[in-house]
């Protein structure tokens, strides 16, 4: 079936540099996409999101790109700090319809001091 | 900005009881609600859609006699664990969406870890 996939399962940045995300997605009716952060035992915590009529949107340290064409989602985030360590996860849904959203494997990444 | 409660956090049963997961949103109305499993260092999978006053749709591969969902009020969706075997133990996940906001944010629990054992 259609799904969300990650290109890196882990990702180690020092405290301070740029960080990127990446995720691919295969299912060409997606119109909505999020990324999530998860902190151990705790539930998803929203990001940031874009539309597919955006390519690039920006919030508070993060990015969010979105590249229709080869399908690519990725997140990039400022001045990586400790508390940045987490799990992220992209999703994909649709804005119409049952809204379900697929989540991607899953990037730890984790910041060295 | 809205918030979607989960209760228990953590429960321990033993293998061949049920266990009832509650989800609530707190500060706006959902007719529907999500709820995702997550084994340990893996994703979220989704479960079921809980429609509120209507029957549940099951994604498939999950036995709808075995996780029974009833979202009988805007507010409120419950996940019963009906006859946990170890095999059960997992983070179980809620999530709603708030219409009411311009993209319709879903908005997630904090879990509810199960272990049974």
């Amino acid at each position: 079936g259609e799904s969300v996939g990650l290109h890196l399962p882990t990702l180690s940045v020092q405290e301070g540099d740029n960080s990127i995300i990446n995720c691919a997605y295969s299912n060409s009716a997606s119109d909505y996409f999020i990324w999530y952060k998860q902190e151990s035992g705790k539930g998803p915590q929203f990001i940031i999101d874009i539309r597919s009529n955006m390519d690039k949107r920006q919030g508070q340290r993060v990015t969010v790109l979105l590249n229709k064409t080869v399908k690519h989602l990725s997140l990039q985030i400022a001045a990586t700090q400790p508390g940045d360590s987490a799990v992220y996860f992209c999703a994909e849904t649709q804005i119409q319809g049952a809204q379900k959203l697929v989540f991607g494997q899953g990037t730890r990444l984790t910041i060295n001091p | 900005g809205a918030v979607v409660s989960q209760h228990p956090s953590r429960v321990i049963c033993k293998s061949g009881t049920s266990v009832k997961i509650e989800c609530r949103s707190l500060d706006f109305q959902a007719t529907t609600m999500f709820w995702y499993r997550q084994f340990p260092k893996q994703s979220l999978m989704l479960m079921a859609t809980s429609n509120e006053g209507s029957k549940a749709t099951y994604e498939q591969g999950v036995e709808k006699d075995k996780f029974l969902i009833n979202h009988a009020s805007l507010t409120l969706s419950t996940l019963t664990v009906t006859s946990a075997h170890p095999e059960d133990s997992s983070f179980y996940i809620c999530s709603a969406r708030d219409w009411a906001r311009l993209t319709g944010e879903l908005f997630f629990g904090e879990g509810s870890r199960l272990t049974v054992l």
